[in-house]
């Protein structure tokens, strides 16, 4: 596709439930980015791969949140056990740059509601 | 910890005024300086970047880099209404809390 696709736009789970969330890049981008946004705030760094490998994971808050990228396209952030406080927009992001310093290019978010 | 400062606002000026918005960070090996656009609803969208010390201009926008003070800004000449939305500093992928800009007709 054109631009970076983020699937579902809007989840709304309950406490302690798994949840999933898909982002297909941009064509031909090796970098990937999963961002946490709460409402008044800036993009939460999560994670970052370049190709099917994880270069930095230091921004997943604890070990219920996973990420995986298998084939060096799509990506899936996973959260399992929800809590309320995992509430928020799910940003991820694409770059051509192969040093983690180019241009990011958003999609339109994953909006998760743990009730 | 890599970490990312901005004034979070909100930050308000008038129409054709300049708007100075500033930023911090912590991480002196860093490399890439952009500001990205945020409106409400939205998700970022690039204004500029910046990899050297000096400025960079384009069209109204300018931007400023000092890594000796680990310092970016960003100058909007001529504001108008729709530049009105939040501003966010990113670093080497790490973005601040972001400033909120109102400018009023």
């Amino acid at each position: 596709g054109a631009g970076v696709s983020q699937t579902p736009s809007n989840k709304v789970t309950e406490k302690g439930k798994y949840v999933e969330l898909r982002c297909d890049p941009i064509s031909g981008h090796t970098a990937l980015y999963w961002y946490r946004q709460s409402l008044g705030q800036g993009p939460e760094f999560l994670i970052y791969f370049q190709g099917t490998g994880a270069a930095d994971d230091s921004g997943l808050p604890n070990d219920r949140f996973f990420a995986v990228r298998p084939e060096g396209s799509v990506s899936t952030l996973k959260i399992q056990r929800t809590e309320r406080g995992d509430s928020a927009v799910y940003l991820c992001a694409s770059s051509l740059s192969t040093s983690g310093t180019g241009e990011l290019f958003f999609g339109e978010g994953s909006r998760l509601t743990v009730l | 910890q890599k970490e990312v400062e901005q004034n979070s606002g909100p930050l308000s000026v008038p129409e054709g005024a300049i708007a100075s918005l500033n930023c911090t960070y912590s991480d002196r090996g860093s490399q890439s300086f952009f500001w990205y656009r945020q409106y409400s609803g939205k998700s970022p969208e690039l204004i500029m970047f910046i990899y050297s010390n000096g400025d960079k201009e384009d069209g109204r926008f300018t931007a400023q880099l000092n890594k000796a003070s680990q310092y970016v800004s960003l100058l909007i000449r001529d504001s108008q209404p729709s530049d009105s939305a939040t501003y966010l500093c990113a670093v080497d992928g790490r973005f601040g809390a972001g400033t909120r800009l109102t400018v009023k007709p």
